[in-house]
């Protein structure tokens, strides 16, 4: 157990819908980071968050955005979904952007 | 050219042997080398890290890493077939988030 929760573990979206996934990070960690990790590929980084500001992006257009909470809780929300979106969707807490960082169970969005 | 590459397999090792999985990355900036496990279905496992050039050590793991050659590597000493996974490389280059390669599946023979 990495103290690292992710919610909902599974869910089904209609093209063209929206979606909000939230993650708890780790007891201390102020850090909290995004990936999108299609079938047979590695997580491929969507944005990182540091103390409620968003630091750093991956290259994924502007209808995948965040925010994060003062607990350091975290939200990834995806407008307009598109059927490429189906994918496992990750969070990673750390305690700085470049040290390690634990993931939670993920979440598996299909979009039909 | 990927910023960080690895051998997709699958890698196929019969149980007591030595698995070698192997990674390169482009950025020599690059400063701080992560290795995951994932099992199917599962997410990432953090099982070794390494930030000095040379061997790090942990149980049957062992990382390495040559910054000059832009390579690091991860031994699993006595392969047992729990140990089938995919095995992911991450690296951290400034105060960017972790960049992943695409993994290595091992498959370890009973």
């Amino acid at each position: 157990e990495t103290g690292v929760t992710q919610s909902p573990t599974h869910l089904i979206k209609t093209r063209g819908q929206q979606v909000t996934l939230r993650c708890s990070s780790q007891s201390g960690h102020n850090t909290v980071s995004w990936y999108q990790q299609a079938l047979g590929q590695g997580p491929q980084f969507i944005f990182q968050y540091y103390r409620e500001e968003e630091n750093g992006r991956g290259n994924f257009p502007p209808r995948f955005s965040g925010l994060q909470f003062p607990n350091y809780s975290s939200e990834l929300n995806v407008n307009a979904l598109e059927l490429d979106d189906s994918a496992l969707y990750l969070c990673a807490s750390s305690l700085t952007e470049n040290t390690e960082a634990f993931f939670g169970q993920g979440t598996r969005l299909t979009v039909v | 050219q990927k910023e960080v590459e690895q051998n997709s397999g699958p890698l196929s090792v019969p149980e007591g042997a030595i698995a070698s999985l192997n990674c390169t990355y482009s950025d020599r900036g690059s400063q701080s080398f992560f290795w995951y496990r994932q099992y199917s279905g599962k997410s990432p496992e953090l099982i070794m890290f390494i930030y000095s050039n040379g061997d790090k050590e942990d149980g049957r793991f062992t990382a390495q890493l040559n910054k000059a050659s832009q390579y690091v590597s991860l031994l699993i000493r006595d392969s047992q077939p729990s140990d089938s996974a995919t095995y992911l490389c991450a690296v951290a280059t400034g105060r960017r988030a972790l960049t992943f390669g695409s993994g290595t599946r091992l498959q370890v023979q009973p």
